[in-house]
């Protein structure tokens, strides 16, 4: 069955640090990649995507995330976190025989002054 | 990007009665759309996928006589929580996306309450 993980549930950094948030998915065939953030008392923002091509793909925000077709990952990043990022990140499937948008079990990241 | 309207945003209900929380794509043509519930700080749940015109696809677990969905036009799907109970209270939202390779986008979500 497809499955999406996360690997990272709670993530602490102070402003300025750098930031690498895991997902794997488990399905072998053609998938489309998300990322998406939810502020608290917010409904979920896309961050960013993959759909095809370069397998790095830039975001708002100054998120980047990377497809490992390899690895069954999309692990997101950010060089430089700040307070403002502190929110709850989730990572989403699609493939495209099931038509299915799975979501992965979320990281809550908290940035600290 | 496209809008993804869901009402209401909040609703409080007694147990045994039914809720209907509506998902309307505004300004495009939503083939496929998504229902999710979220517990508190935890992750989306798919519950289930509809396609406009067909009959949804429940995941499994979800029973499908207790939450009542319908996807009668491109830009409207309903969910009909039946006979809720107090463990139906939780965070439903909705997504809806176009025909083909495109992301999905997202309501606002529903907070039902069941007393």
């Amino acid at each position: 069955a497809q499955s999406v993980s996360q690997h990272n549930h709670h993530v602490i950094l102070s402003e300025a640090a750098s930031l690498e948030l895991g997902c794997n998915y488990s399905y072998g065939g053609t998938v489309n990649l998300f990322w998406y953030v939810q502020y608290p008392g917010q409904h979920l923002q896309l961050l960013l995507k993959y759909f095809s091509g370069d397998p790095l793909v830039k975001g708002i925000k100054g998120f980047e995330a990377e497809f490992i077709k390899s690895k069954f990952s999309f692990n997101l990043r950010k060089p430089s976190v700040q307070w403002s990022d502190t929110a709850e990140y989730f990572c989403a499937v699609i493939s495209y025989n099931t038509d299915k948008l799975i979501f992965g079990t979320g990281t809550r990241l908290q940035v600290f002054p | 990007g496209a809008v993804v309207s869901q009402h209401p945003s909040r609703v409080i209900c007694k147990s045994g009665t039914s809720v209907k929380i509506e998902c309307r794509s505004l300004d495009f043509q939503a083939t496929t759309m998504f229902w999710y519930r979220q517990f508190p700080k935890q992750s989306l749940m798919l519950m289930a996928t509809s396609n406009e015109g067909s009959k949804a696809t429940y995941e499994q677990g979800v029973e499908k006589d207790k939450f009542l969905i319908n996807h009668a036009s491109l830009t409207l799907s309903t969910l009909t929580v039946t006979s809720a109970h107090p463990e139906d209270s939780s965070f439903y939202i909705c997504s809806a996306k176009r025909e083909g390779n495109t992301e999905a986008f997202f309501g606002q979500g529903t907070r039902l309450t069941v007393v």
